[in-house]
């Protein structure tokens, strides 16, 4: 079956620095990567995604990079804030079928 | 636009009980999912329906149980229910293509907080 590891499951960050979070994959035919903020007594909410034909993809404050030789994703936030402290998950999806990773905890320090 | 729906938000059962978990997907999505989420397991994937039928079923026992309706309404249901079935259910649903391949994004709900004593 499909694995999603994530290489920490806590990262704490002072304010207004950037913060990555890094997650592997384990199926090199995944054509389709999400990650998602889940904040407590939330559903999972989406940041951003990111297709297999492209390696970064950039939104507001958040970066994505894939690089699928090594079968790594990561998640780059800009200028951290409080409201960003939440769990964050990546997702992979092979056949209409998504795989999530166990969550990475992230804490802002004020 | 509404968002995906569940119900309830908490419910309490005890051991040997079933449950029966509700969501309403966004309008237009016909793709349903369920999750199951525990502290340290992350998103377990319990089924995913689209057009009233179970397309994927992830590794769970018979006692999970879910089906969809011809308003691309879902329920889930829990038999004989066990302390290990504590968990926050996740409905999320997304929209197909023609063909039925996902565009991607799952929008989810809230979730139901089961707890079993």
């Amino acid at each position: 079956g499909e694995s999603v590891g994530l290489h920490l499951p806590t990262l704490s960050v002072q304010e207004g620095d950037n913060s990555i979070i890094n997650c592997a994959y384990s199926n090199s035919a995944s054509d389709y990567f999400i990650w998602y903020k889940q904040e407590s007594g939330k559903g999972p909410q989406f940041i951003i995604d990111i297709r297999s034909n492209m390696d970064k993809r950039q939104g507001q404050r958040v970066t994505v990079l894939l690089n699928k030789t090594v079968k790594h994703l990561s998640l780059q936030i800009a200028a951290t804030q409080p409201g960003d402290s939440a769990v964050y998950f990546c997702a992979e999806n092979t056949g209409n079928q998504f795989y999530f990773g166990t969550g990475t905890s992230l804490t802002v320090i004020p | 636009k509404a968002g995906v729906t569940q119900t309830p938000r908490y419910l309490i059962k005890t051991r040997g009980q079933q449950v029966t978990l509700s969501c309403s997907p966004i309008s237009g999505h016909r793709s349903v999912s369920w999750y199951q989420q525990t502290p340290g397991q992350g998103l377990q994937f319990l089924f995913e329906y689209f057009s009233e039928t179970q397309r994927n079923k992830g590794n769970f026992p018979g006692r999970f149980s879910g089906r969809q309706f011809s308003n691309s309404r879902s329920e889930m249901n829990v038999s004989t229910l066990e302390l290990g079935d504590s968990a926050l259910y996740l409905c999320a649903s997304s929209l197909q293509l023609a063909g039925g391949r996902n565009t991607g994004e799952l929008f989810f709900g809230e979730g139901s907080r089961l707890t079993v004593l």
